[in-house]
């Protein structure tokens, strides 16, 4: 356990419906990363909190998604008219004590038909 | 060029044997070096970390990184059927004006087999 939680484990959804994903990160840590993982490749970055602040975002990113993190503490990231393309898994990550090496959460896995 | 690059797999070892896995990276900045191991359906598990040019033995894992070639590699040593897997190699880039402190870049993955 990594002491990084996310919710739901396994998603599916139609095309077009909206989708949101919970992360709460290892606790007391004030950085938190999304990342996207497709079959056969590596994790790819999305987006970064430091605190509550939204200080980094992926290309991969489009205007479909948004990622908040209020008060600092869980993140969510939210997909809008879901298309097939989204399906992955979504990754939440968050710093260990050494402040650099990344722990993962079990990730959701998106379905979307 | 990939910013992150793994040896081309899958790679199968007898068990018992040494796997070898090999990265590169692109960015002469990057600072920090990390494997990832992630079984089929899960999320990836860190397994080694090294920043500094040379060595680092964990048990039957060993990573070694060598900055001048932009080279980092991970041997398992008496391989198990329990470490078929993917291997993920990842890197943290040059700093980029403090906004994206810690941002893992990764390779594509190695899929590592072990027959008895």
């Amino acid at each position: 356990d990594t002491g990084v939680s996310q919710d739901p484990r396994h998603k599916i959804t139609k095309r077009g419906q909206n989708v949101t994903f919970r992360c709460d990160p290892i606790s007391e840590h004030n950085r938190l990363y999304w990342y996207r993982q497709t079959l056969g490749q590596g994790p790819e970055f999305l987006t970064y909190f430091q605190n509550e602040a939204q200080l980094e975002k992926s290309r991969l990113l489009s205007d479909r998604f948004s990622a908040e993190r209020p008060k600092g503490s869980f993140s969510t990231l939210e997909i809008q008219r879901t298309e097939q393309g989204d399906s992955a898994m979504y990754l939440c990550a968050s710093p260990g004590q050494g402040n650099t090496e990344a722990f993962f959460g079990q990730g959701t896995r998106l379905t979307v038909v | 060029q990939k910013e992150v690059e793994q040896n081309s797999g899958p790679l199968s070892v007898p068990e018992g044997a040494i796997a070898s896995l090999n990265c590169t990276y692109s960015d002469r900045g990057s600072q920090s070096f990390f494997w990832y191991r992630q079984y089929s359906g899960k999320s990836p598990e860190l397994i080694m970390s090294i920043y500094s040019n040379g060595d680092k033995e964990d048990g039957r894992f060993t990573a070694q990184l060598n900055k001048a070639s932009q080279y980092v590699s991970l041997l398992i040593r008496d391989s198990q059927p329990s470490d078929s897997a993917t291997y993920l190699c990842a890197v943290i880039r040059g700093w980029a004006g403090g906004t994206s402190y810690g941002k893992l870049t990764f390779g594509q993955g190695t899929i590592l087999t072990v027959h008895p």
